[in-house]
């Protein structure tokens, strides 16, 4: 059974970038998905971006699109997520998700998130 | 505000049912069969508990199950258990620029 083991927690400044990992086990890294989703203090979920290792191939919620960078190094079974111009309103835990079962259809990935990674608590504060 | 409403909590005793509606649009829920339940307990990570609609994942007991009608998907949780005292949220695919959306989550209380 896949597991996804998440960097530690980060403390940052107002205007810096944070960068978040991701290493996964105990399965196939490069033909499933890793989405990035967020959860702000008391929120609830919001999906970032994803990227398909295989295809090298990132997209990003328009929310985020110019502000995060989602990549993937396969040999190390390793996403990354680079989120960039920080604000207050980015405190948040960062988890990363499998997703399985990737199906293309219509221009678009589709998968179910179904694993995930214990969460990176990101502090923006001044 | 999030793409998808889920009522802020439901409440049910020992043992009986409930029912947590998630309501978005064509454009999510009605549109796709790619609609899923996460469980979240305090401090933890969501935990995928129903997928495409009405597939129990793995290990996931026979009292949790899933259904659509349309743009709302409900999720029902037959005799409840001290352990299903969690937030649930709800998650679709969607045909806008955010890719994949999620209702804002129902506390469930175990009475």
């Amino acid at each position: 059974q896949m597991q996804l083991e998440q960097s530690g927690a980060e403390v940052k400044k107002p205007g810096s970038s944070v960068k978040v990992s991701c290493k996964a086990s105990g399965g196939t890294f490069s033909n499933n998905a890793i989405s990035w989703v967020r959860q702000a203090p008391g929120q609830g979920l919001e999906w970032m971006g994803g990227i398909i290792p295989l295809f090298d191939s990132a997209n990003y919620a328009q929310t985020f699109q110019g502000r995060v960078t989602i990549t993937a190094d396969q040999s190390t079974a390793t996403a990354y997520m680079v989120l960039s111009s920080l604000t207050s309103e980015d405190t948040a835990v960062y988890y990363c998700a499998r997703g399985s079962s990737v199906r293309f259809l219509a221009g678009d990935y589709y998968y179910t998130m179904d694993v995930w990674g214990q969460g990176t608590t990101v502090t923006v504060s001044s | 505000q999030s793409a998808l409403t889920q009522p802020a909590s439901v409440s049910g005793s020992l043992g009986q049912s409930i029912t947590i509606s998630c309501t978005g649009t064509s454009s999510d829920i009605g549109g796709y069969n790619y609609v899923s339940w996460y469980q979240q307990h305090p401090g933890k990570a969501p935990k995928l508990i129903i997928f495409e609609v009405d597939n129990r994942s793995s290990g996931i007991f026979s009292r949790f199950s899933g259904s659509k009608s349309g743009n709302t998907a409900s999720l029902t949780i037959s005799g409840l258990q001290p352990e299903d005292e969690a937030d649930y949220y709800c998650g679709s695919k969607t045909r806008s620029m955010s890719r994949w959306v999620f209702g804002g989550g129902t506390k469930v209380t175990v009475l």
